[in-house]
């Protein structure tokens, strides 16, 4: 069974730039969350889907951070301007309720750098 | 406010030692704790996990201890090898653990041969 897929896996970009990743979760998994990760922290949800469906997104900077989810597979987060503390891993995820209750599978993460 | 406090920050054992950390929750509606493992430059991955109407659960070397009515759950990892050198966390969720994972700030375990 192929992971969760993310990429680029690294970014660098100046402030005040855009940049957006990509993630396609397990197939048949339809809840897919985004995470971000500073260095030195735990995983921090930024978004949830349910299908396309958004079911979560409170800890979403709403004025600078986007998310999409397309026909319910693939999503795209993105950043526009990216500022200096956007500088993290961000870890995209998807779970099914019909495999071993809930686990969310992570991909390897985008590690953005922004100077 | 962070929901999960998870201690120690670092911890350094011996080949063959037992390694515990240790994790704090507030919230009461919390119905499903598992812990990650993360190496370097990979996801988290899916440990073990443990719901509260049991108070131990064993994998292999790992286990968890949980005490519900102190809000307290830790991990064991006994007999420690290299290969368990990695960042663990511990993470709690609401609805049976289909809402967010909340995650505690993690713990870095090296294990000495």
């Amino acid at each position: 069974e192929a992971g969760v897929a993310q990429s680029p896996r690294y970014k660098i970009i100046e402030k005040r730039q855009s940049v957006a990743f990509w993630c396609n979760p397990i197939s048949g998994h339809a809840t897919l969350y985004w995470y971000q990760q500073i260095l030195g922290q735990g995983p921090k949800l930024l978004i949830q889907f349910q299908n396309n469906g958004v079911v979560d997104d409170s800890q979403l900077p709403k004025d600078r951070f986007s998310a999409e989810r397309l026909k319910g597979v693939d999503s795209t987060l993105k950043i526009q301007p990216a500022k200096l503390e956007d500088s993290a891993v961000y870890l995209c995820a998807s779970s099914s309720p019909w495999t071993r209750s809930y686990e969310q599978y992570f991909g390897p993460g985008t590690r953005l750098t922004v100077t | 406010q962070q929901q999960v406090k998870q201690s120690p920050q670092s911890l350094i054992v011996q080949k063959g030692g037992i390694s515990i950390i240790n994790c704090a929750y507030e919230n009461t509606a919390f119905d499903y704790f598992p812990w990650y493992q993360q190496f370097p430059g990979k996801g988290p991955a899916l440990l073990i996990a443990i719901r509260p109407d049991v108070s131990e659960k064993k994998e292999g070397r790992f286990t968890i201890s949980f005490n519900k009515s102190a809000k307290q759950f830790s991990l064991h990892i006994m007999d420690s090898q290299p290969g368990d050198s990695a960042t663990y966390f511990c993470a709690a969720s609401t609805q049976g653990g289909s809402e967010k994972l909340v995650f505690g700030k993690g713990t870095k375990l090296t294990v000495n041969p």
